[in-house]
Parts: structure tokens; sequence; C-alpha cells
């Protein structure tokens, strides 16, 4: 049974780029989690969606950060007008209908913006 | 907010010592998680307590989630250089948070041979 998979796993942007983070959750969980871990900081809460649905985006950034989980593919975490301050590693994770809170992580993707 | 504070931030220890890693809250969770996580690489979930008072054990590793369901413990018996990890604990509060969890700041955990 594959892991949550996370794509890319670098990522190099420019300031003023947009970034596209992808997570495909573990098979059967239709739950999914982001997570961002800034460098010397814990891991902090962004979003949580459920196919074509978004449950709790509290941790999300107001402006430039969206995130989808469509009925068909991975979900996607969206930076557009990157800065310097969003170099961080993105962390998705997953979890099955009925326990949200066993979630399960994913590689992570490391966004370096330049 | 809830907030969890982990504690010792660093713990360097010499092969065959136990050691035990904190983990505490002012508020109640409904559940907590403890992770290790390797150097460029995501959080593994070792175990999951949800009932106060709970002890579950994984081969040396002993979890406790405490009565009032407001901290919890990670113990280590004999430890081994493989052992030597960050360890994050991680609270899911319910309710209005279902779905989000809280991570402490983790312990880095070094063992020597």
């Amino acid at each position: 049974n594959a892991g949550v998979m996370q794509n890319p796993r670098h990522l190099v942007r420019r300031r003023g780029q947009e970034a596209r983070l992808r997570c495909s959750p573990m098979k059967g969980h239709s739950h999914v989690y982001w997570y961002r871990q800034l460098p010397e900081e814990g891991l902090k809460f962004m979003v949580y969606l459920q196919k074509e649905n978004i449950i709790d985006e509290s941790g999300m950034p107001k402006e430039r950060f969206s995130a989808e989980f469509p009925k068909e593919g991975p979900s996607i975490l969206r930076i557009q007008q990157v800065v310097r301050g969003d170099s961080a590693a993105y962390f998705c994770a997953s979890s099955p209908l009925t326990g949200a809170y066993e979630q399960y992580f994913g590689p992570g993707t490391r966004l370096t913006v330049t | 907010t809830q907030l969890l504070e982990q504690s010792p931030q660093f713990l360097s220890i010499q092969e065959g010592e136990n050691l035990t890693v904190y983990c505490n809250s002012s508020s109640v969770f409904s559940s907590l998680q403890w992770y290790r996580q390797e150097p460029g690489e995501g959080p593994v979930l070792l175990v999951t307590v949800v009932t106060g008072g709970e002890v579950k054990k994984l081969k040396r590793l002993t979890f406790q989630f405490g009565d009032a369901r407001k901290d919890s413990s990670l113990h280590i018996t004999a430890a081994q250089p493989g052992d030597t990890g960050l360890y994050l604990c991680a609270g899911e509060a319910g309710g209005t948070s279902y779905g989000k969890l809280t991570f402490g700041q983790g312990t880095i955990l070094t063992v020597h041979p």
C-alpha cells in the first residue's frame, strides 16, 4: 500500500513566481491536510480538505495561498507571487474517514525562493 | 489556541541509557500522537493515544497519555543509536479544531554508541 506521495520533492522558484505543490493521499484516505515547517520552527497546520471541500483553512495565510482537492487527481497547494519568507518544507498528510487524528505524512516538498 | 510544550529540546545520551520526553499543555486534547522525523523526510506516526491514562508500548518505547488528557510522555528503555532522531508530539483537540494537529517543537535525541 503506497504511502502519501508528494511532488516535487524540491522546488526552486524566483520571487514573484508561482509554486504548485502536489499531494496524493494514501489509498482509501479521503482527508488531506497541509502543514508548513519553517526553518527553526515546528510544524504548523495550514488547511484541511476533503474531496471538493475545504473543511478548515484557518492556518492559511489570507493572501497568495490556496488549496484544492478535486474529485479526481491530487490535492494542490498553490502559492502565488512567492516571497523569500515562503521558503520552507511543506508537508501533506492524509487520514482515513474515521480517524482524522491518525494522519500519515508524505516526504514533503522543500520550497526555496531565490 | 492550543499549545504543546515539549521538553527537553535536546537530549544527548549514551547507548543503553533510559530517557523520557515530555509533552505538556494547559488544553485538553481528544487524542495525542507521537511522531519521529528523520532529516529530509516527513514525520512517521509512532502511536496514537486517545483515552486519559492510556499506556501503549512499542518494543522499547512506552507512551502515556495523562489522566486529564493534557499531557503525554514518551519513555525509551535502553536507547540505541538507531533511536536517534527528532521526536514530535502532536495533539488534536476535536470540536471546531477537528483534524487540526498542534505540534510541539520537538526533541532532538542523539544516542551515542
